[in-house]
């Protein structure tokens, strides 16, 4: 059982918005940035949001991260074949002194 | 350019030992602190370890600690990740990580470990 909380799927069509939810904590999420982290089957994972919103140098900007109380969000516009991956959200928790994980969350482009 | 090769995954049998290896390079190592972060067999990623700059900071994830150890050497542009007691839910990729701003910006390609008997 993963301390953030994400859905396990998500799909969408080309072209489409959607949003991957994180739900956490006061000792984590709540207190703490939020990362969102992309990755593809067989390969390591890849930075695609730090600190809640930003966005490290060549990430497209249909990505985009926000947070509000102890959830955060990560919204893909304009949807892509190419961005069917795992995605995952990551905070400090400060409760566990340690980083956390959320389940990961398997986008489907249909 | 910035890279990460993790060494010294295998198959160990339940209660043997391991030592991960993760030599860096492109970057100034010595100025960064580096985590360890597994996954296993179609999971999701867990983060297991890290060490700060100096190697005066350390943490654990509570699944590890007492068992496992992590250490750098500064002058080698080495992290390492001393595996003891290991069970089978340490089956995993382990990934080795660099922290900048908080956020894991490089991870190495990752090295396999087996525990099984």
């Amino acid at each position: 059982q993963s301390v953030l909380t994400q859905p396990p799927s998500a799909s969408g069509t080309p072209g489409q918005r959607i949003t991957i939810s994180c739900s956490g904590s006061s000792s984590n999420i709540g207190s703490n940035n939020v990362y969102w982290y992309q990755q593809f089957p067989g390969t390591a994972p890849k930075l695609l949001i730090y600190r809640n919103n930003q966005r490290p140098s060549g990430v497209p900007d249909r990505f985009s991260g926000s947070k509000s109380g102890t959830s955060a969000s990560l919204a893909i516009s304009g949807l892509r074949s190419e961005d069917e991956a795992d995605y995952y959200c990551a905070a400090w928790d400060d409760s566990l002194s340690g980083r956390v994980f959320g389940g990961g969350t398997k986008l489907t482009v249909l | 350019e910035v890279q990460l090769v993790e060494s010294g995954g295998g198959l160990v049998k339940p209660g043997g030992s391991l030592r991960l290896s993760c030599a860096a390079s492109g970057f100034t190592f010595g100025t960064h602190s580096m985590n360890w972060v597994r996954q296993a067999p179609g999971k999701g990623l867990e983060w297991v370890s890290a060490i700060g700059s100096s190697g005066s900071s350390i943490y654990y994830a509570d699944s590890v600690k007492g068992r496992f150890t992590i250490s750098r050497e500064n002058a080698k542009n080495s992290l390492y990740l001393q595996m003891n007691s290991l069970r089978a839910e340490d089956t995993a990729v382990y990934y080795c990580a660099r922290e900048f701003s908080e956020s894991f910006d490089y991870w190495g390609q990752g090295t396999l470990v087996t525990v099984s008997s």
